[in-house]
């Protein structure tokens, strides 16, 4: 069965850091790309990053460009978003969602989500 | 403002059958293909539909996706009560840098 789990959410305040894992499981995670994509309260969808399967192609949403790292390690089935410089507008709920890759790009699995709070 | 349009609700009763659309450009839908995601309340999104008319196991044919040009479809036959949810439309856009665009989603209330 496939499992997406995040974890490192959290409370930080505006200009701080945090960064969020997300585990993977029940798949050959090397062989997928993967995507962070969040849900501000009450809000709908944005996609924040994509990272390919080797990591050797990397996008980011222009609204975390220069602030936000995307990263994965395969030997440990791990996916990771570094966020610096955070902002009040960066809170939300943070997804990370498997990938088909290539044309046929689109998010088959999702986890279940962590939560991130920037409030002083 | 997303840069694929959906209509913000939609509203039918049970068994009827509903379309949701989603309006976007050639840098988008015009040149790539269409997913569809249904989220629940307090739950994550779930794959509804993939390359614009095909369904992952497990999804009923009771949901079904279509494009055309820059626009793509979703429909909803047989509506449920367990149908209400709010529904996205996705796609990667090539303009400028390349990224993946969401629709603002659209609120599905079966009457």
């Amino acid at each position: 069965e496939v499992q997406l789990v995040e974890s490192g959410g959290g409370l930080v305040q505006p200009g701080g850091s945090l960064r969020l894992s997300c585990a993977a499981s029940g798949f050959t995670f090397s062989s997928y790309s993967m995507n962070w994509v969040r849900q501000a309260p009450g809000k709908g969808l944005e996609w924040v990053s994509y990272i390919s399967s080797s990591s050797s192609t990397i996008y980011y949403a222009d609204s975390v460009k220069g602030r936000f790292t995307i990263s994965r390690d395969n030997a440990k089935n791990s996916l990771y978003l570094q966020m610096n410089s955070l902002r009040a507008e960066d809170t939300a709920v943070y997804y990370c969602a498997r990938d088909i890759g290539g044309s046929s790009s689109h998010f088959d699995y999702w986890g279940q989500g962590t939560l991130v709070t920037v409030s002083s | 403002q997303s840069v694929l349009t959906q209509p913000p609700s939609v509203s039918a009763a049970p068994g009827q059958k509903v379309t949701i659309s989603c309006s976007g450009s050639s840098s988008n839908i015009g040149n790539n293909y269409v997913s569809w995601y249904q989220q629940l309340p307090g739950t994550a999104p779930k794959l509804l539909i993939y390359d614009n008319n095909k369904r992952p196991s497990g999804i009923p044919d009771r949901f079904s996706g279509s494009k055309s040009g820059t626009s793509a479809t979703l429909g909803i036959t047989g509506l449920q009560t367990g149908d209400e949810a709010d529904y996205y439309c996705g796609t990667w856009d090539s303009s400028l840098s390349a990224h993946w665009v969401f629709g603002g989603g659209t609120k599905l209330t079966v009457l």
